[in-house]
């Protein structure tokens, strides 16, 4: 079985604060893993992949995610935040027939 | 490439109605998941369809189905609705099965209102 826990539900930084975002993943088999982010009203949007390649990750936007086999984690890092940043941020992991989202978190930039 | 499609994008209905939602893939892909999203309970997994065949499920009431044509485009229908039904409805298609072909993106989603 496989599954996704992201740490904190919410998450509020300073505009050109750091931006983490946790996500711990369980899996009996070499994930695949993901990093999806959401604006209001809108569907979700791919921001990066791990794919069994490298294990750092740059995505979209100056984001990007490490993973790390020992601790299970996938973590969600841009050195700087930006108003535009505020939204609700997904991991999600594909290790076999399906893919399973975590519950989410949602990330507040303040001025 | 055009991405995946959703329709319509807003609906209000009134309880006891039902509604049917459509969904149309990213030309290729052969899976079509469907989710649930509401403020409550985040991003619930309803079910998908791959080649027309329902491949997973997920925990909701029997008045929530689906079916998946022979062009990948998927329908989701809800019977009998209730005032607790209302949400964003989000598709999502992928090319298949097995992790190498499970990254799945979404449409802009359905907003259901139940009056």
């Amino acid at each position: 079985a496989q599954s996704v826990t992201q740490l904190g539900s919410h998450v509020s930084v300073s505009e050109g604060a750091l931006v983490l975002l946790r996500c711990n993943y369980s899996s009996s088999v070499p994930p695949y893993l993901f990093w999806y982010v959401q604006y209001p009203n809108q569907g979700l949007q791919l921001l990066l992949k791990y794919t069994s390649a490298a294990t750092l990750v740059k995505g979209i936007n100056d984001f990007e995610a490490e993973f790390k086999k020992s601790e299970t984690s996938f973590h969600l890092t841009k050195p700087s935040a930006h108003m535009s940043d505020a939204a609700e941020y997904f991991c999600a992991v594909s290790a076999t027939d399906d893919m399973r989202f975590g519950a989410g978190t949602r990330l507040t930039v303040k001025p | 490439k055009a991405g995946v499609t959703q329709t319509p994008r807003y609906l209000i209905k009134t309880r006891g109605q039902q509604v049917t939602l459509s969904c149309s893939p990213i030309s290729g892909h052969r899976s079509v998941s469907w989710y649930q999203q509401t403020p409550g309970q985040g991003l619930q997994f309803l079910f998908e369809y791959f080649s027309e065949t329902q491949r997973n499920k997920g925990n909701f009431p029997g008045r929530f189905s689906g079916r998946q044509f022979s062009n990948s485009r998927s329908e989701m229908n809800v019977s009998t609705l209730e005032l607790g039904d209302s949400a964003l409805y989000l598709c999502a298609s992928s090319l298949g099965a097995g992790k190498t072909y499970n990254e799945q993106f979404f449409g802009p989603g359905t907003r259901l209102t139940v009056l």
